[in-house]
């Protein structure tokens, strides 16, 4: 167990609807990661926060958005959806270092 | 881009047998780690080698760093059914940043 944990696992919704994923990092970790996965993209970084402040941005899509809140848990919202946003979508954490990176066991997103 | 490509793509081995990952990346590096993952499961770091080391052991891996080449391998030894995984590069950049690459995916069989 990582100690990063995601809700939910698994999530089906239909194109054109919005969906929010959240993320609780390992106690103590100030930084979160979000990451899309998918069998032709593979693991794509979307977005860094670090102690609610954005700190990178990556191949994230103007549909989606996420924020860190105060006690440091985070969401990734998804809008407007689409058939080819289906992936499965994690989350990681990181202490203050930052070098090693801690993964939940991710949220699995079907729109059909 | 610093992602990492893996090669091979798919890798099937006997029980007992060593394995072998290789990683590619293209610009320069603060740090080159490896990860692993379970089907559809979350990823799980295994080692991290930083640029100015050239090898680095954790039980049966091992793994090299060449900057010169701008390549890294894995080398899983004796290896056992339940190291069938995907194994991940993922090239570590000064902003804290992981970019990862595909994969390789290592079937041993009993």
């Amino acid at each position: 167990d990582s100690g990063v944990t995601q809700t939910p696992k698994h999530l089906i919704t239909a194109t054109g609807q919005r969906v929010t994923l959240r993320c609780s990092p390992r106690s103590g970790d100030l930084s979160v990661y979000w990451y899309q996965q998918s069998l032709d993209q593979g693991l794509q970084f979307l977005i860094q926060y670090y102690n609610g402040e954005e700190r990178a941005k990556g191949n994230i899509l103007e549909r989606f958005s996420a924020q860190q809140f105060p006690d440091l848990h985070s969401e990734l919202n998804l809008s407007s959806l689409e058939l080819g946003d289906s992936a499965l979508y994690f989350c990681a954490s990181s202490d203050t270092g930052g070098e090693i990176q801690y993964f939940g066991a991710g949220t699995r997103l079907s729109v059909l | 881009s610093q992602q990492g490509e893996e090669d091979p793509q798919a890798l099937s081995i006997q029980e007992g047998e060593n394995a072998t990952m290789n990683c590619s990346y293209k610009t320069s590096i603060n740090n080159l780690q490896w990860y692993r993952q379970n089907s559809g499961r979350g990823l799980v770091h295994l080692i991290l080698i930083r640029s100015n080391e050239r090898e680095k052991h954790s039980g049966r891996l091992r793994v090299t760093l060449d900057t010169s080449k701008k390549s890294s391998s894995l080398l899983i030894t004796a290896s056992r059914a339940a190291d069938t995984a995907s194994y991940f590069c993922a090239v570590g950049g000064s902003n804290y940043k992981l970019t990862f690459g595909k994969g390789t995916l290592l079937t041993v069989n009993p």
